[in-house]
Parts: C-alpha cells; structure tokens; sequence
C-alpha cells in the first residue's frame, strides 16, 4: 500500500540555517504530495502541494521538488526562522484521489536565535 | 480565509462513555473528513464522506464510530462507547472536490482524554 517516510527528529538548527527535510513514499501511480506544517496549539496548514513528476511547491521561502526517479520530496529553506518551529509532515494522496491523505510520521524543527 | 472550525477543543471522559465531537467545514466545501493522531504517532484517516454518506473508511472506523451531517454546517463524529486507546488528537477536514492536489483544510483539533 502508500506510504510516507520521513527523517526522524527532532532538527535543530541556528537561525539563518539552511533546512532539508526528508521525505520518500511508496505509491503506485502518480500521487499528489504535500507537506503540512502544525505550530504549536494549531491545526494542520497546508504549506506547499506538487501534482505531478518535476513539479516545485514553493510556500514562505519553502520549497520542495516532486522526484519520481528518487520518489521524494525533499522540504528545503535557505534559511530558516525562530518562527519556522513547528511540526512538519510529508503526506502523499494516492493516484485515485479519494481525498485520503498519507502522512509521514511528522518532524520536529526547532529553531533556536 | 475561511477555516474549518471544531468544537470542543478538549475534552476528556470517562471509558464506556458516548462522545461527539462537532467540526463546521468550510462553508462550499463538499467532502469532508475525520483522521486522528495517538500522541506521537501519525496522523491517521478515519473516513471521508460526501453527498451524506461514507464514501470510504480506515479499519479503525469500526462500529464503534459514527459520522453525521445533522443540517447544512454541521459534520459530527460519535464513539459510542469510548475505549482508553480512543485518546488522541482527532482532527476534521473539507475540499471542495478531488481533482488531483486539492487541497484538504483542516481544523485545529479536538483532544479527546478517555480515562
């Protein structure tokens, strides 16, 4: 079946950091990707979507590239915030689309001044 | 921008108890959802629903839950009959449809305590 995989945490990095986060899935077909963000005593948001092979989600400085080759989805800031920290999860919406979100087990960055 | 609201946003009882947690989707929405998440574990779907009926459902959605859309806002779940290991963050959804990368919004959360 679909699945999401990614790095275990927590991150921690300096302010001005460079970030990546991990994610690879297993999906037949051509899934949709997503990475959602939760800060602290908040809801899951949608931080950034790709649809299709090659596609780049880019979100308040985030980014992320849909690699079929690799199957990833790699999460990417060139330099990250104090309010950046937060909970990031990878999910994944199979190629048949019933709206059933896959997530991966969420990391947690931390962001010290 | 419009937001998916739940209600209550804590609440704890006691184990064999009925509980019903209540979300209000985004107003054109018409899919909607509940997935939950076990303190540090993944967030897991629950079910989907659209047009007034389950449209599909996890394995963890047995007969102990129940979804509903009493009037036009409103999109509830029941657990009748509450279990210690129902204690999780449980979280309700909408989209407006599912073309491919829709985007599902969702509600902050209810965290259920069965004690």
């Amino acid at each position: 079946g679909n699945s999401v995989t990614q790095m275990e945490g927590p991150v921690t990095l300096s302010e001005e950091a460079f970030l990546t986060i991990n994610c690879t899935y297993t999906a037949t077909g051509y899934p949709s990707l997503f990475w959602y963000v939760q800060y602290p005593g908040e809801g899951l948001q949608l931080l950034l979507k790709a649809t299709k092979a090659d596609d780049k989600g880019s979100n308040k400085g985030f980014e992320a590239t849909y690699r079929k080759e690799t199957t990833s989805f790699h999460l990417e800031k060139g330099s990250v915030q104090v309010s950046d920290s937060a909970v990031y999860f990878c999910a994944l919406i199979g190629s048949g689309n019933t709206g059933k979100l896959i997530f991966g087990q969420g990391t947690t960055l931390q962001v010290k001044p | 921008e419009p937001e998916v609201t739940q209600t209550p946003s804590h609440q704890v009882t006691q184990m064999g108890q009925e509980v019903i947690l209540r979300c209000v989707p985004i107003s054109n929405h018409l899919y909607f959802y509940w997935y939950r998440q076990i303190l540090g574990q993944k967030v897991e779907f629950l079910v989907s629903f659209y047009n007034n009926e389950i449209s599909e459902k996890s394995e963890i959605f047995d007969d102990q839950f129940s979804v509903e859309r009493p009037d036009g806002s409103n999109f509830t779940l029941k657990i009748r009959s509450t279990k210690l290991e129902d204690s999780a963050m449980y979280f309700c959804a909408s989209s407006e449809d599912r073309t491919p990368g829709n985007t599902i919004y969702f509600g902050e959360g209810s965290w259920l305590t069965v004690v």
